[in-house]
């Protein structure tokens, strides 16, 4: 079974805080994701990676940024948290020329 | 832009009856694919439809794809408390194997 686990369940971080959201597949897929969910609006794609060291930015990367280093690992990094970044955070990850997509359990992050 | 609409936006029903929830694009998509997410979970894909007219089914859940592959449909028969989630419907997207997503369908089953 693909495993994909993400570093916390629950985080609740200060307007300004630096915030790291790590997120890690056991079954060697190329392609990783990170999206924000909120109620009503989906999944909305902030980040994608296809191989160690590539980004592509997806529909709302605006003060977000991300890395990889090693193939199994995806992090996603809030420079300086706002309020308005409170949301679930999913991570997923797939093979490379596979559409289909394996998900973590989500960080719901609160900002205050 | 492609778009996948989904209708209802919420159901609730009693356990027993029987529900139809759709996915609907002026798009044409090679493929769809249906995802349960459960509360306080992560999306986990039910089903990926790829051939116009196809229909799949997957225990008490029919999933079907139109013949212009612009939509898809999901029936569950005798619903369960189980069946409780949020349903996303999600296809390919244009480029480097992202998924354009559905807002999604929230279904509630009452015991």
């Amino acid at each position: 079974d693909v495993k994909v686990t993400q570093s916390s369940r629950y985080l609740v971080k200060r307007t300004g805080e630096k915030v790291f959201l790590e997120c890690v597949q056991d079954m060697d897929h190329e392609n990783m994701f990170w999206y924000r969910q909120d109620p009503g609006l989906g999944l909305r794609l902030i980040y994608f990676s296809y191989d160690v060291k590539m980004k592509e930015k997806g529909d709302i990367p605006e003060g977000y940024s991300v890395s990889r280093e090693k193939k199994e690992r995806f992090s996603l990094i809030l420079e300086s948290a706002s309020t308005n970044q409170t949301s679930m955070y999913l991570c997923a990850s797939s093979r490379a020329t596979s559409y289909e997509q394996y998900f973590g359990p989500g960080t719901r992050l609160t900002v205050t | 832009t492609q778009l996948l609409e989904q209708s209802p936006q919420f159901l609730s029903i009693q356990e027993g009856e029987n529900l139809t929830v759709y996915c609907n694009s002026s798009s044409v998509f090679s493929s769809l694919q249906w995802y349960r997410q459960e509360p306080g979970e992560g999306p986990v894909l039910l089903v990926t439809v790829v051939t116009g007219g196809e229909v799949k089914k997957l225990k008490r859940l029919t999933f079907q794809f139109g013949d212009a592959r612009k939509d898809s449909s999901l029936h569950i028969t005798a619903a369960q408390p189980g069946d409780t989630g949020l349903y996303l419907c999600a296809g390919e997207g244009a480029s480097n194997y992202q998924l354009i997503w559905g807002a999604g369908t929230k279904l509630i089953i009452k015991p």
